[in-house]
């Protein structure tokens, strides 16, 4: 089935420093989200790509598609304490009237030392 | 307010003891889904809902069963939970996927299975 790579699993960054989480589909996606989950909640939506090459920015969290629809990035410039948190991505097979499912990624789990 | 609920947040329970979490929204979304969370494995779908009654397997289903019977509910039964269930439950919402994909996650149901 399809599988949704994510990486790192783990990123400690100083306050300021940038982040990035990788995601990798084994299959070529339709569209891809992302979410972010802080620590004892749920998973909350961020953004949804769906062009190949897109880049999209929310202030200071760009997030990229790749060309071939495979791939993913999330980065964050200049971390602050309120970016703690997992960022998950999220996958979708097919578009609309046969998709069916949403495959997730691991998860990175992102520690901000002040 | 728009929003996923489940009940119960927290639950403990034993091997055996038939059990079920509710999962209501008030979005009229169509598609309702059930993920479980587990450390380093992110969320994996157990079931998932096109509309009512239309249930479908997702990548985790063994030992879960849901029933869509309303479009605002859908339910998660353990009928004999087994401590491999032991994990951190989410039900989630969306309008209709392949349109608008943003996922809405309850606050989660944390069970644990003795």
């Amino acid at each position: 089935g399809q599988q949704v790579m994510q990486i790192p699993q783990y990123q400690h960054v100083q306050e300021g420093e940038d982040f990035t989480t990788y995601c990798n589909s084994s299959t070529t996606l339709s569209n891809i989200q992302w979410y972010k989950q802080r620590p004892g909640g749920h998973p909350v939506f961020l953004i949804q790509l769906v062009k190949s090459g897109e880049v999209k920015k929310q202030k200071r969290l760009t997030f990229q598609f790749g060309e071939a629809k495979k791939n993913s990035s999330l980065h964050i410039t200049a971390t602050q304490t309120t970016d703690v948190g997992t960022y998950f991505c999220a996958g979708q097979v097919g578009s609309s009237g046969s998709a069916r499912q949403l495959t997730f990624g691991s998860g990175t789990q992102l520690t901000v030392l002040p | 307010e728009a929003q996923v609920t489940q009940n119960p947040r927290y639950l403990i329970t034993v091997t055996g003891k038939k059990l079920t979490v509710t999962c209501s929204q008030n979005m009229n979304h169509e598609y309702m889904s059930w993920y479980r969370q587990d450390p380093g494995l992110g969320l994996r779908q157990i079931y998932y809902s096109m509309n009512v009654e239309v249930t479908d397997k997702g990548d985790v289903p063994e030992g879960y069963k849901v029933s869509r019977k309303e479009k605002r509910n859908f339910p998660l039964i353990l009928e004999s939970p087994s401590p491999n269930q032991t994990s951190l439950y989410f039900c989630a919402s969306n309008l209709r996927l392949g349109i608008n994909n943003e996922q809405f996650f309850g606050p989660g149901t944390r069970l644990t299975v003795l």
